[in-house]
C-alpha cells in the first residue's frame, strides 16, 4: 500500500457508458496528476492538480473529464469512450506541485472499452 | 527529444550487485536526475534522486559522474522482487517554485534471474 489509492482496480465499460475513476491519497500531498499507460507505451501525463486547481491538461480529448474535489481526491469521469482508450489509468501525489521528493503512485486502474 | 538513453534490457543475478546505466549528456545545471521503477501491473516507485552527489538510500545507490553526463543506478544485492522496468528521469526543479512534470521514457526491463 503506497498511500494512493485507486478505485475500482479493474473496470470494462461500454462505450456509451459513463463511469467515473476515483484516486484518495491521505499523506497530505497537494499536487495530484492522471496517467495514462497503454500497452508497450511510455506513461502519458494527462492531468496535473495543484491545491486542487488544474495547472496542466496535455491535450486530452474531452471525453476525459477530471475533477479535484479536494486535496485528497482526485476523479477522472470518463464518457463515450473509444476502444483505443483501454489503458492502465494510473493516480499519483506529491508533496507540492515541484515534486522534490518524488510522486508517490497508486496501483491503477485497468480499464477495458468494449 | 528523450532528455536519457537507457539499455531496454538487463539481466542479473539474484544476490549480485545490479547496476543500471543511464546517459544523460545534456543535462543541465538545475535538473535533477530521479529513478522510478515499475513492478509489472503496478505504479512506478519512487527509488531515488540526486544532482551531483552520490545518493544513497535503503533501496539502492545512484552514483552521477563527475560531468553529470551519465549515472548508475546500483542495486547491491538483486532479489526476484526486483525484477522491473527501471526508469532514468531528468527534470529541472526550478528555485522560484515549479518544476518540470515527471515525463517517463521506455526504461529498462531488469529480470533478476535464481
Amino acid at each position: 500500500e503506497t498511500g494512493v489509492t485507486q478505485t475500482p482496480r479493474h473496470l470494462v465499460m461500454g462505450m456509451t457508458n459513463k463511469k467515473s475513476l476515483k484516486c484518495e491519497q491521505h499523506l497530505g500531498h497537494n499536487a495530484m496528476y492522471w496517467y495514462k499507460q497503454s500497452a508497450k507505451k511510455p506513461l502519458e501525463l494527462m492531468f496535473v492538480y495543484s491545491l486542487e486547481e488544474r495547472v496542466e491538461n496535455n491535450s486530452v480529448p474531452s471525453r476525459f473529464s477530471p475533477e479535484c474535489p479536494n486535496s485528497s481526491h482526485l476523479f477522472l469521469h470518463l464518457h463515450t469512450l473509444q476502444p483505443e482508450d483501454s489503458a492502465l489509468y494510473l493516480c499519483a501525489s506529491s508533496q507540492d506541485i515541484q515534486g522534490y521528493y518524488g510522486y508517490t503512485f497508486g496501483s491503477g486502474t485497468r480499464l477495458t472499452v468494449v | 527529444d528523450a532528455k536519457t538513453t537507457q539499455p531496454p534490457s538487463m539481466d542479473c543475478a539474484e544476490g549480485r550487485a545490479a547496476n543500471l546505466p543511464c546517459n544523460h549528456s545534456t543535462i543541465s545545471g538545475n535538473e535533477y536526475v530521479y529513478w522510478y521503477r515499475q513492478i509489472h501491473s503496478q505504479g512506478p516507485q519512487y527509488i531515488i534522486h540526486g544532482l551531483k552527489n552520490n545518493e544513497t538510500n535503503e533501496m539502492a545507490s545512484l552514483i552521477i559522474t563527475e560531468d553529470r553526463k551519465s549515472s548508475t543506478l546500483i542495486l547491491p544485492h538483486a532479489t526476484l522482487r526486483d525484477t522491473a522496468v527501471y526508469y532514468c528521469i531528468v527534470r529541472a526543479i526550478h528555485s522560484q517554485g515549479g518544476s518540470e512534470k515527471l515525463v517517463f521514457g521506455k526504461g529498462t526491463k531488469l529480470t533478476v534471474n535464481p
